[in-house]
């Protein structure tokens, strides 16, 4: 199985920061990555797909980059609403695997 | 809108059996695959299971494989997870999830829960 890791495990940030989370897999999954964002007591919402383009509806204060076994998600300016859990996914082969989640909370 | 309702969570004993259904709506239920993916309370998301959009092609994650299975009724847009023999450490919130062709999650449930315990 590919195994997927995220770091880091949490950080806290104010709002206006630039957040950067980082995701690598332990194959090459090529693009196939996304980012979730997940909410307490709801379901993830799909932020980022093929590692770099911006789910439709999604502002585009954020961003993805990438590629082959190491992936980044960026927050340009962290507003409240973006305060979250954030999940990397590689689709590239079964199991699609999560990594294990960044929680980003309020400094 | 696309929407998607899962249903059939609930309390369980160890052993023991449920049916989880997904409801479908807005968009060509047959043309997507679909999966399921679950989230122990206070854990991470855990890839479940996938079927093909024609459904005569399933996966399943190593955890579940013998004890759960996915189907779905094109006709009526409805995905189904039938689980069985259930552990303690099934114990999670069941979220079904529409795949692009060939890509992404891009739609989500809202997730049922199913607490396995005696």
């Amino acid at each position: 199985d590919i195994q997927m890791t995220q770091s880091p495990s949490s950080l806290s940030a104010s709002v206006g920061d630039r957040v950067t989370i980082t995701c690598r897999a332990s194959q090459d999954i090529n693009y196939d990555l996304a980012w979730f964002q997940q909410k307490p007591g709801k379901a993830p919402k799909s932020l980022i797909y093929a590692a770099s383009s911006l789910q439709s509806g999604v502002p585009s204060k954020f961003s993805g980059s990438g590629s082959g076994t190491d992936f980044t998600l960026t927050i340009s300016s962290l507003q409240p609403e973006d305060f979250a859990t954030y999940y990397c996914q590689q689709y590239n082969t079964y199991p699609f695997t999560f990594g294990p989640g960044t929680k980003v909370d309020i400094k | 809108e696309v929407q998607m309702l899962e249903s059939g969570g609930g309390l369980v004993q160890p052993g023991g059996s449920l049916r989880l259904s997904c409801a479908a709506s807005g968009f060509t239920f047959s043309s997507y695959a679909m999966n399921w993916v679950r989230q122990a309370p206070g854990k991470g998301l855990e890839w479940v299971s996938a079927i093909s959009a024609s459904g005569l092609s399933t996966d399943y994650a190593d955890s579940v494989k013998g004890r759960f299975t996915i189907s779905r009724d094109n006709s009526k847009s409805i995905l189904y997870l039938q689980i069985n023999s259930l552990r303690t450490d099934d114990t999670a919130v069941y979220f079904c999830a529409k795949r692009e062709v060939y890509g992404h999650f891009d739609y989500w449930g809202q997730g049922t829960l199913v607490t396995v315990s005696s």
